[in-house]
């Protein structure tokens, strides 16, 4: 059975370009996560999907952040224009009805890298 | 709100040494209780859970009791490996507060 998948694996761009990062769920899973990850702020949740709503917001650091869900096998993260405060590893994650204790599954993540 | 707290590392052991990262956490439910572990370049992965108080979860030789009155979740491990080298994250769920929280993690480094 597939995992999480993600793509890219690695992204390199120049600042002030647009950086979409895509994630295709474990088929079922009805919660989807986008976490991001960096040295100085440890693991941090930015978006979860329930059902392919958007439930919890408040970690996406600002406009230039968005997270789409248009169906239950495919999300995008994007950023608009990047910047290199935004270098980062950005894990996608999915589960089944994580509120009753089930374990939620990473992807590999996306490593980006803006300069 | 939520929070987990976690011991800050890096942690270095030699090979064969015992293990205890602690992990204690605040929910205003009753929260099933995660460890999930990263290795270098990848995404993190369960290592055990427990869902109810006084539950163990036990995976790899780690264990970590669920224990309510001190709202703690410590994971234990009699011998390490250099192999465990890795960095590890307590977190929690909370159906009441619809939230998944995480701790900052610990790295782990066993050396031979």
């Amino acid at each position: 059975d597939a995992g999480v998948i993600q793509s890219p694996r690695h992204e390199v761009t120049e600042m002030g370009q647009e950086v979409t990062l895509r994630c295709k769920p474990i088929s079922g899973h009805d919660y989807l996560f986008w976490y991001r990850q960096t040295m100085m702020r440890g693991l941090e949740l930015l978006i979860y999907f329930n059902n392919n709503v958007p439930i919890d917001d408040s970690g996406m650091p600002e406009d230039r952040f968005s997270a789409k869900m248009p169906n239950a096998s495919f999300s995008t993260l994007k950023i608009q224009p990047s910047e290199p405060r935004d270098s980062a590893v950005y894990f996608c994650a999915s589960s089944f009805n994580i509120f009753s204790g089930n374990t939620i599954y990473f992807g590999e993540g996306s490593w980006l890298t803006v300069v | 709100g939520n929070s987990v707290t976690q011991m800050e590392g890096p942690v270095t052991l030699s090979e064969e040494a015992f293990l205890t990262i602690n992990c204690t956490y605040t929910a205003t439910g009753y929260p099933s209780l995660f460890w999930y572990v990263q290795y270098p370049g990848e995404g993190l992965q369960l290592l055990l859970k427990a869902t109810k108080a006084d539950d163990k979860g036990s995976n790899k030789g780690f264990e970590a009791t669920y224990r309510k009155e001190t709202t703690s979740f410590h994971l234990e491990k009699g011998s390490v490996q250099v192999s465990d080298s890795a960095v590890y994250f307590c977190a929690l769920s909370d159906r009441g507060y619809q939230k998944v929280t995480f701790g900052i993690g610990t790295k782990l480094q066993v050396i031979p």
